[in-house]
């Protein structure tokens, strides 16, 4: 089974832009999740879709959206970028929401 | 509130040696919990698990963690190092009691295994 796939894998955007990153969850994995890791935080829980609902979110402002979609494919989107959304954006996938997650690559975004 | 702590930021250890990588939760009903593993320049990966049953779960690469519920811990342990475990360890848990089933991660660890 193909993994995780999470495109693109380097953005580089200005302030004030937006941008959108999708992932392709494991064949079969109705669950989703984004995390935002940096140095400083470690990894913190963005929200999680399930079936394509949104069952949990974490403390991020609202420019920080997403959505999930039939096929389980999910996209996050982030408005008005800060400076300080720079950051490696992961997504992770699961069968079931109570199953072990299995992380794609991530995205680095930089934000200039 | 719903938490996980890694009270170390960094482990050092020679390899040979047994390593223990510590991790303690707090939740409002029972756990599901989990270990993860980042290498360096590389995603996550998951190292095992406990959902129910017997505490001493057994997982990847020769780790195994204990699920101790009257001190919420759930150690990842290893009896022997190698160079090669060295990286970033996450612990996990996920609070199926509120209903939510929230993943919380910990802060991470920064195992590193000394030749």
């Amino acid at each position: 089974k193909a993994g995780v796939t999470q495109t693109p894998r380097y953005l580089i955007k200005t302030r004030g832009q937006q941008v959108t990153l999708s992932c392709s969850p494991i064949s079969g994995h109705r669950s989703v999740s984004w995390y935002q890791q940096t140095p400083g935080q470690g990894l913190q829980f963005l929200f999680e879709y399930f079936s394509e609902t949104q069952r949990n979110k974490g403390n991020f402002p609202g420019r920080f959206s997403g959505r999930q979609f039939s096929n389980s494919r999910s996209e996050m989107n982030v408005s008005t970028l800060e400076l300080g959304d720079s950051a490696l954006y992961l997504c992770a996938s699961s069968l079931d929401r109570i199953d072990e997650q299995f992380f794609g690559p991530g995205t680095r975004l930089t934000v200039l | 509130a719903q938490s996980v702590a890694q009270p170390e930021d960094q482990v050092n250890v020679a390899e040979g040696n047994p390593l223990t990588v510590k991790c303690t939760y707090s939740v409002s009903g029972n756990p599901y919990l989990f270990w993860y593993v980042q290498y360096p320049n590389r995603g996550l990966q998951f190292l095992l698990k406990y959902i129910t049953g017997d505490n001493l779960v057994k997982g990847s690469y020769g780790f195994e963690a204990e699920f101790n519920k009257s001190q919420t811990s759930f150690h990842l342990k290893k009896p022997s190092a190698l160079v090669s475990d060295s990286a970033l360890y996450f612990c996990a848990v996920r609070d199926k009691g509120s209903g939510t089933y929230k993943y919380i991660f910990g802060t991470g660890t920064r195992l590193k295994v000394l030749a």
